[in-house]
């Protein structure tokens, strides 16, 4: 069975700091995703990977995929406030591709 | 907006009773999907739908089932509720779930409390 586990669960940062997340699947997949989560909200798409080494980045945030060590990274750089929120991988099981969340990061900036 | 609509937004019941949840997913996907979300257990995979059939099956109690019509909308009927019920309830929709570039959309989810 498909088991998605992240690390850290929660995060305290201050502004301007660097981090990453990183992100462990236990069986093969093709791609995977990252979503991020303001409490009480919606889940909102971050970032699609699809390939072994690939690099997706929106502003602060870049995302990597190594599909070979089946761990992806989301890495935050100088973080601002705003990026304070929950961030969720998933990946999809291979034939149905219903989507297993990790636990998710709970990331908060400190001003 | 991600175009996923989900209905009602906020739901309080009682223990022992039934509720129906609704799911409209985006114009031309055919695949949706249903989460619970609860403090200690993350975000839970219940069922897939997709054109109608159910594809996926999670950890979904026997007390909840659910149907995707032939317009395409889902509903997640809860019944006998239970106090650990409470939870907030996602549907997404995805196109084709095998094109390689496809995505799952969320809905706002249905915030359901039970007394």
């Amino acid at each position: 069975e498909l088991k998605v586990e992240q690390n850290p669960l929660f995060l305290s940062m201050q502004e301007g700091k660097n981090y990453t997340i990183y992100c462990n699947y236990s069986t093969t997949s093709d791609r995977l995703y990252w979503y991020r989560q303001d409490p009480g909200k919606s889940l909102e798409s971050l970032f699609v990977l699809l390939s072994n080494g690939a690099v997706k980045q929106e502003g602060r945030l870049m995302a990597s995929l190594d599909t070979k060590a089946r761990l992806s990274t989301l890495h935050i750089t100088a973080a601002v406030h705003d990026l304070s929120a929950t961030y969720f991988c998933a990946v999809p099981t291979s034939g149905t591709y219903k989507y297993i969340f990790g636990t998710g990061t709970r990331l908060k900036v400190l001003a | 907006d991600s175009g996923v609509t989900q209905t009602p937004k906020h739901l309080i019941t009682a223990t022992g009773q039934r509720v129906t949840l609704r799911c409209s997913p985006r114009s031309g996907d055919l695949s949706v999907y249903w989460y619970q979300q609860s403090l200690d257990q993350g975000l839970q995979f219940l069922i897939q739908y997709y054109n109608g059939e159910e594809r996926a099956k999670g950890n979904i109690l026997e007390r909840f089932s659910a149907q995707q019509f032939p317009d395409l909308h889902s509903e997640l009927n809860l019944s006998s509720l239970e106090l650990g019920d409470s939870a907030l309830y996602f549907c997404a929709s995805s196109d084709h779930p095998v094109r390689l570039n496809t995505e799952a959309f969320f809905g706002q989810g249905t915030r359901l409390t039970v007394v």
